[in-house]
C-alpha cells in the first residue's frame, strides 16, 4: 500500500528565505507524487507532480521538488518564501500501476511565513 | 477556480440527521472522487466513481453513501449523523482514471457541522 510521511507538522520561515518541507514516500510500484497547497477556508490547489519524466519538477508560484528514488523522498522546496505562502502543504501518492487512483495524503505540514 | 463546484458551502445540522451533498465536476471529466477531511483523521479517500458507476472505495462508512448520474454530477449522502461526521468534505474529478497519475481537481469543499 501507498503512504507518505510529511516530517514536518509545523514550519516556520522569514519572509525571502527558503523553504524546505520535507516528505517521504512508500510505495509497492513506480509512485505518481504530488504537491498540494491548502490556503485557509479554500480548496486544495495542485502546486506540482511528478509521473515519471524529468526528476525534478517545477510547479507553481516558484515551488519544486525533486524526485529521489533512492531516498524515496520528493521534498518541496522554494528558494525564497513569501507572506502569501502561507498555508498547509500536502505530499501526495498515487499508484502509477492502478486503474484507480484514489490519491493518499501526507498528515500537511502547515508553513508559516514571519515578515 | 478548478472548475469543480460543491453546494452547499456550509451545513449545520443535528445528531442523527441525514444530508446530502452535491458536487458538479469540470466540463468533460468522467471521474468523480469524494474525500472527508478531519482534524484527527486528516484527509481520506472515500468513494470513486467513473461515468455513472462505483470504481474505488476508501474508508466510507456505511451510514455514507454516494451515486453519479447521466449528467456526471454527483451526490454524498451521510446518513444517522454523528458528531464525529463533522467535517470538510472535497469532491474532486479528473477525465479519465488512469494508472498514470491522473491531476484531479478539488472543488471548495462543504464544510459540516454535526450538533
Amino acid at each position: 500500500a501507498q503512504s507518505v510521511t510529511q516530517l514536518d507538522s509545523h514550519v516556520s520561515v522569514s519572509e525571502g528565505t527558503p523553504v524546505l518541507l520535507r516528505c517521504n514516500y512508500s510505495s509497492s510500484y513506480s509512485p505518481s507524487l504530488f504537491w498540494y497547497v491548502q490556503h485557509p477556508n479554500k480548496g486544495l490547489q495542485l502546486l506540482l507532480k511528478y509521473t515519471s519524466a524529468a526528476t525534478l519538477v517545477k510547479g507553481i508560484n516558484g515551488f519544486e521538488a525533486e524526485f529521489k528514488k533512492s531516498e524515496t523522498s520528493f521534498h518541496l522546496t522554494k528558494p525564497s518564501a513569501h507572506m502569501s505562502d502561507a498555508a498547509e502543504y500536502f505530499c501526495v501518492v498515487s499508484d502509477r500501476s492502478s486503474g484507480n487512483t484514489p490519491l493518499v495524503f501526507g498528515k500537511g505540514t502547515r508553513l508559516s511565513v514571519i515578515a | 477556480d478548478s472548475g469543480v463546484t460543491q453546494t452547499p458551502k456550509h451545513l449545520i445540522t443535528a445528531t442523527g440527521q441525514r444530508v446530502t451533498l452535491r458536487c458538479s465536476p469540470r466540463s468533460g471529466d468522467l471521474s468523480v472522487y469524494w474525500y472527508q477531511q478531519s482534524l484527527d483523521q486528516g484527509l481520506q479517500f472515500l468513494i470513486q466513481y467513473y461515468n455513472g458507476e462505483e470504481r474505488a472505495k476508501g474508508n466510507i462508512l456505511e451510514r455514507f453513501s454516494a451515486q453519479q448520474f447521466p449528467d456526471l454530477h454527483s451526490e454524498l449522502n451521510l446518513s444517522s449523523l454523528e458528531l464525529g461526521d463533522s467535517a470538510l468534505y472535497f469532491c474532486a474529478s479528473s477525465p479519465v482514471p488512469r494508472g498514470d497519475g491522473e491531476t484531479q481537481y478539488f472543488g471548495p469543499g462543504t464544510r459540516l457541522l454535526v450538533l
